[in-house]
């Protein structure tokens, strides 16, 4: 078990569908991440949150809106998605989430989402 | 730009030992890390290497050298259940993490 639990694991929507994917660590850690997963590509960051405030935001389309309402908490709000959006969606948290190389992160379990 | 190599795919013997070279470009370099991920589940960290040489952790090895921009991860008494795909990502000056495309280790009996 990692501590950082995704929930639903399993997500099918409509391009006209609104939804959320709900994140939650259980470490204690102050930063947390939102990671796209498309089949052979590498990891995309999506979304960081240090201490609740949001510190990085990588050109992700506004239809994807994360929130982040305390530190053991991270929300993805999806709407109007379209169907190249189908991917893996992993959420990760982190000590620090500041400038040190070992901070790991530590990653939940991901939500498989299909938009048809 | 910054760009992390790894092989796609890999298979090896149950019992065997296996190694996954990871190469990378970026700017700077604050630190490598080797993830493990089994199909359908959360990547979990294996080890984190900052200076060159070799460290050990049980049937897992990672070494990296600094000067060449390599590392590999070597798995030792190869089981079934070390098939999943090994994640490499790299921090770099600016402590942003690059990611590998992952390697898939096919494990055959």
């Amino acid at each position: 078990e990692t501590g950082v639990t995704q929930t639903p694991r399993h997500l099918v929507m409509g391009m006209t569908n609104k939804k959320s994917l709900k994140c939650e660590q259980h470490l204690g850690h102050n930063a947390m991440y939102w990671y796209k997963q498309s089949a052979k590509k590498p990891l995309e960051l999506m979304f960081v949150y240090s201490l609740e405030e949001r510190v990085e935001n990588n050109s992700v389309p506004s239809r994807f809106s994360p929130e982040c309402p305390n530190s053991s908490h991270l929300f993805l709000h999806l709407h109007t998605l379209q169907p190249e959006d189908s991917a893996l969606y992993l959420c990760a948290s982190s000590q620090t989430g500041a400038l040190s190389g070992a901070d790991t992160q530590y990653f939940g379990p991901g939500t498989r989402l299909t938009v048809l | 730009g910054q760009n992390i190599d790894q092989p796609t795919e890999m298979t090896a013997t149950e019992g065997a030992i296996v190694q996954i070279n990871c190469t990378y470009q970026t700017s700077g370099f604050n630190g490598l890390f080797w993830y493990q991920q089994h199909a359908g589940e959360a990547p979990t960290f294996l080890s984190y290497n900052v200076l060159d040489g070799l460290e050990e952790k049980g049937r897992f090895s990672s070494f990296l050298s600094r000067s060449k921009g390599y590392s590999y991860l070597l798995l030792k008494e190869l089981q079934m259940k070390d098939s999943a795909s090994y994640l490499c990502a790299v921090r770099d000056s600016n402590y942003q993490l690059i990611w590998g495309a992952g390697t898939k280790l096919i494990i055959k009996p």
